[in-house]
C-alpha cells in the first residue's frame, strides 16, 4: 500500500484478555518497528524486525508481549493477559532498510478497562 | 543504552516568531531524523540528515547535523498555528544495529 496501515485504529478490551494488533508496512520495506506511546509521552521502543534476521526484542516490557512478522511483510503484536497499564497508542513504522527514514502508521489506541 | 535528550521540553511562542530546538546525546550517530507528531496521529518525517555538518531545509524548517555528531538542531522560521505539535529527533541505535531511538520530544504551542 501507499503507507503503513495499522488495524484496528481503536481497541477496547477487558483486563485479562489477549489482544492482537496488526501492521501492514510499506511494500518493499525490510525494516519494521513497533513503539508504544502513553498519553503525552515519548515513543517507547518495543521491537524491531530487519529482513530475515532475528528481531531485536530488547524493548518488550514483559513476557506478555510478543510480535511476529510473517513472510517479511505483515506484523502482529500480541499482548496476553492485558493490564490497565498496557493502555497506550501502539505505533508501527517501516523503512527501506534499518536506521534510515522510517514512516509511521496512524497507530492503534488500546484501552484496557 | 542510548538516550536522546531534547530541549526545551515545551515552548510557547507567538505566531511569526522563530523557533529553535535541539537534540543531544553522549553517543555518536551517523544519521539524525526529525519528526513532527500532531494529536491523534503518527509521527511524520520532516528532515533526514546523513552527514556531520549538513544543513538541510524543508520549507520554513531547517535542521543541522552537529559537527561532533552528538547533536542536531531544528529551526522553524516565521511560525504559524499549524506548527503546533510535538517534535521528535531520532537516530539509529549504532553501527550494525539499526533500530531507531527517539528523543523525549519538544512540545510546541503557537499563540495566534
Amino acid at each position: 500500500g501507499a503507507g503503513v496501515s495499522q488495524s484496528p485504529s481503536n481497541k477496547v478490551t477487558e483486563k485479562g484478555k489477549d489482544v492482537e494488533l496488526r501492521c501492514d508496512p510499506i511494500s518493499g520495506h525490510t525494516a519494521l518497528y513497533w513503539y508504544r506511546q502513553s498519553l503525552g509521552q515519548g515513543l517507547e521502543f518495543l521491537i524491531y524486525f530487519q529482513g530475515n534476521s532475528a528481531p531485536d526484542k530488547s524493548g518488550l516490557p514483559s513476557d506478555r508481549f510478543s510480535a511476529e512478522r510473517t513472510g517479511g511483510s505483515v506484523s502482529t503484536l500480541t499482548i496476553q493477559r492485558t493490564q490497565q497499564e498496557d493502555s497506550a497508542v501502539y505505533l508501527c513504522a517501516s523503512s527501506k532498510t534499518g536506521g534510515t527514514e522510517a514512516f509511521f502508521g496512524q497507530g492503534t489506541r488500546l484501552t484496557v478497562v | 543504552g542510548q538516550q536522546l535528550n531534547q530541549s526545551p521540553q515545551s515552548m510557547f511562542i507567538q505566531e511569526g516568531e522563530d523557533v529553535s530546538m535541539n537534540c543531544t546525546s553522549s553517543s555518536i550517530f551517523n544519521t539524525w531524523l526529525w519528526y513532527k507528531q500532531d494529536p491523534g496521529e503518527g509521527p511524520v518525517l520532516l528532515i533526514a540528515l546523513y552527514k556531520a555538518g549538513e544543513l538541510t531545509s524543508n520549507g520554513r524548517l531547517t535542521a543541522q547535523f552537529g559537527i561532533t555528531r552528538k547533536d542536531s538542531f531544528l529551526n522553524i522560521s516565521a511560525s504559524i498555528p499549524s506548527d503546533v505539535g510535538i517534535y521528535f529527533c531520532a537516530a539509529p541505535a549504532g553501527r550494525g544495529a539499526n533500530n531507531l531511538f527517539f528523543g523525549t520530544g519538544t512540545r510546541l504551542t503557537v499563540i495566534p
